[in-house]
């Protein structure tokens, strides 16, 4: 079973910013949350990861929970090519890189 | 570049015909990953190798091998192929330290008839 629960879809408009969700509820304190979206026709691509501060790169932010049992990834603004399935994952240390990455959050962007 | 290359991008065969979908990285990463994505279903991880001769499961790894003889190289195999391994086949890589993320091929896409 997946260790993280996202909502099924989403949906935004076009220059928007875009607040996409994601339950782990069960995390260790060893996980990292990485997050991922796969574009139509392609293999995912990494967005970014944090362990317990928030994060910022040229892609997205990662805002995490104080008790990182949930985490947001915040798009700032919605382009058209963000249109996506977003997949939260933990990665955990420890030995073991058994990744479960559920079904994703499938988001629309309206121009 | 760095990437994952698979190979082939597309693949039918008949079932029980032996294949191997080939995966090579050129970023010198310990951690290679099979994974699987079929409507509905998502991704799922087939098999893992945290480095040359370390393999290990994932959630689904009935009728797959894998080998990692070398560690740029990461080859499934699938002996007995058949039509419920019908699939899109992603490889990735990533360095050991946690603080990267996964880097994905772009896939193969397999028929079994």
């Amino acid at each position: 079973d997946a260790k993280t629960t996202q909502p099924n879809s989403m949906e935004s408009n076009e220059e928007e910013p875009v607040h996409l969700p994601c339950n782990h509820s069960t995390i260790s304190g060893t996980d990292y949350i990485h997050w991922y979206r796969q574009l139509p026709s392609q293999g995912p691509e990494y967005v970014i990861h944090g362990l317990t501060s928030n994060v910022n790169n040229r892609m997205a932010s990662l805002a995490i929970a104080e008790d990182r049992k949930s985490s947001t990834l915040i798009l700032h603004r919605a382009t058209l090519r963000d249109a996506a399935v977003y997949y939260c994952i933990l990665r955990g240390q420890g030995g073991s890189e058994k990744l479960v990455f559920g079904k994703g959050t499938k988001l629309t962007v309206n121009p | 570049e760095a990437q994952v290359t698979q190979n082939p991008r597309y693949l039918i065969t008949v079932t029980g015909k032996k294949l191997t979908v080939t995966c090579s990285q050129n970023m010198n990463h310990e951690y290679m990953s099979w994974y699987r994505q079929d409507p509905g279903l998502g991704l799922r991880q087939i098999y893992y190798s945290m480095n040359v001769e370390v393999t290990d499961k994932g959630d689904v790894p009935e009728g797959y091998k894998v080998s990692r003889k070398e560690k740029r190289n990461f080859p499934l195999i699938l002996e007995s192929p058949s039509p419920n391994q019908t699939s899109l086949y992603f490889c990735a890589s990533s360095p050991w330290n946690l603080g990267y993320g996964y880097t994905f091929g772009s896939g193969t896409r397999l028929t079994v008839v």
